[in-house]
């Protein structure tokens, strides 16, 4: 079936530090990818998305580019912030499902 | 705009006791999700309404959870009688009708602990 891998956290950064998290995926076809992140308290909010091969998303700084050769969608930011502290979810979705994966926490300190 | 609410945001049980989540989606959206987040985990879908018709509870145990939707507006899962295992934060998400299906906005959760 599908499935997400990520990197173990906590990731731990100083602010203005480069971020890279590690994301693959398992799945059939040509499934749809996505970054979501969830601030403490919060619940999960859409960071950015790519739907075909090669495509780049981006958002508030993040970037990701869905490579289909080696099945990953990482998450790039080259300057984090201590706001972006959070739990981020690399997730793929075929049809109407989503599938996350277990969620890599970032933390940024001053 | 309001996003998805989500009531209670917390819920302590003794197990064996009956518990319900209600959700309010946004306005319009015509897809209802509900997911279980598991303590170091990603969300994983329990049911997907579609209006009223529940298309997808293929992961819902449906031995002790039950889901409704009715009017295909607010949704209420429920679940009697609660285990141990269930403690976990139920997630509600809904996403607008025809294309921009890929984009599901999440509620903040009901973060369940069973005794």
């Amino acid at each position: 079936g599908d499935s997400v891998t990520q990197m173990e956290g906590p990731v731990t950064l100083s602010e203005e530090a480069f971020l890279t998290i590690n994301c693959t995926y398992t799945a059939t076809g040509y499934p749809s990818l996505f970054w979501y992140v969830q601030y403490p308290g919060e619940g999960l909010q859409l960071l950015l998305k790519a739907t075909k091969a090669d495509d780049k998303g981006s958002n508030k700084g993040f970037e990701a580019t869905y490579r289909k050769e080696t099945t990953s969608f990482h998450l790039e930011k080259g300057s984090v912030q201590v706001s972006d502290s959070a739990v981020y979810f690399c997730a793929l979705k075929r049809y109407s499902t989503l599938t996350f994966g277990k969620g890599t926490m970032l933390l940024v300190s001053p | 705009e309001a996003g998805v609410v989500q009531s209670p945001r917390y819920k302590i049980i003794e197990k064996k006791q009956p518990v319900a989540f209600w959700c309010n989606p946004i306005s319009g959206h015509n897809t209802l999700y509900w997911y279980r987040q598991n303590l170091g985990q990603g969300p994983e879908l329990l049911i997907r309404y579609e209006n009223e018709e529940a298309v997808d509870d293929s992961q819902l145990p449906k031995d002790r959870f039950s889901a409704e939707r009715l009017k295909g507006v607010d949704s209420t899962l429920k679940i009697q009688p609660a285990e141990l295992g269930d403690s976990a934060v139920y997630l509600c998400a809904s996403s607008p009708p025809r294309t921009v299906k890929e984009t599901q906005y999440f509620g903040p959760g009901t973060r369940l602990l069973v005794l």
